[in-house]
């Protein structure tokens, strides 16, 4: 069964060291997101993305975030300017045309010290 | 403001021993909404999407049903191997085609044998 593929699994960072969070989407599918998850709180959208733009922000995605899909078959989270409150679960999702069911990477752990 | 609000926030069973979950969402024109399984460090793993008032789905000893107001998720005869988060999630027809989710904080269900 196709699935979503995330790397690294975990990354451990500096403070305000950058950090790229690598996704494979499912192949066929064209519409990506990343969420995050800080340790025992809701799972947040952070971005959309479609036809190498960005289709919708979260008021967390800021000036440090940004995301791209280099070759065409993976897709990026940089943070460029990692912050303490940073660490969290980054999830990848991708959706399929005309479907509304966005399906789950197994996540990036990211911890900044 | 679109909200989803899970309960109860922990859940613990016999094993065989049924019982239902709850989600409560307001939102502003409702597009779908997803039920998905979160194991501990993992990704939330898909369930069943739900698009209108009425609609079920089952699979295996899970059950969704919808109205308008809430989703409840039917666990019959859970075994150990239900153990986990169970996470619920709403789209709104507002926004952008790619349509971000809005999570709720999920109910821990731990059967025991």
């Amino acid at each position: 069964e196709p699935e979503v593929t995330q790397t690294p699994s975990h990354q451990v960072t500096q403070m305000g060291q950058e950090v790229i969070l690598r996704c494979v989407p499912i192949s066929n599918h064209l519409y990506f997101y990343w969420y995050r998850q800080i340790l025992g709180q809701k799972v947040e959208f952070l971005v959309s993305f479609y036809n190498n733009e960005i289709s919708e922000k979260s008021e967390i995605f800021d000036d440090q975030f940004s995301v791209e899909r280099p070759d065409g078959s993976n897709f990026t989270l940089k943070i460029r300017s990692t912050k303490l409150e940073d660490s969290a679960m980054y999830f990848c999702a991708t959706k399929a045309s005309r479907e509304e069911t966005q399906y789950f990477g197994p996540g990036t752990r990211l911890l900044v010290l | 403001e679109d909200q989803v609000t899970q309960s109860p926030e922990a859940l613990r069973l016999q094993e065989g021993e049924s019982s239902s979950l709850n989600c409560s969402y307001t939102v502003s024109g409702l597009r779908g909404l997803f039920w998905y399984r979160q194991d501990p460090g993992k990704g939330p793993e898909f369930l069943f999407t739900l698009y209108s008032a009425g609609e079920e789905k089952e699979k295996e000893r899970l059950k969704a049903t919808l109205t308008k107001k809430e989703s409840f998720l039917h666990i019959t005869a859970p075994k150990p191997e239900d153990s986990a988060t169970y996470l619920c999630a709403v789209r709104a027809k507002r926004g952008s085609t790619l349509g971000r989710l809005y999570f709720g904080r999920g109910t821990q269900l731990t059967v025991w044998p």
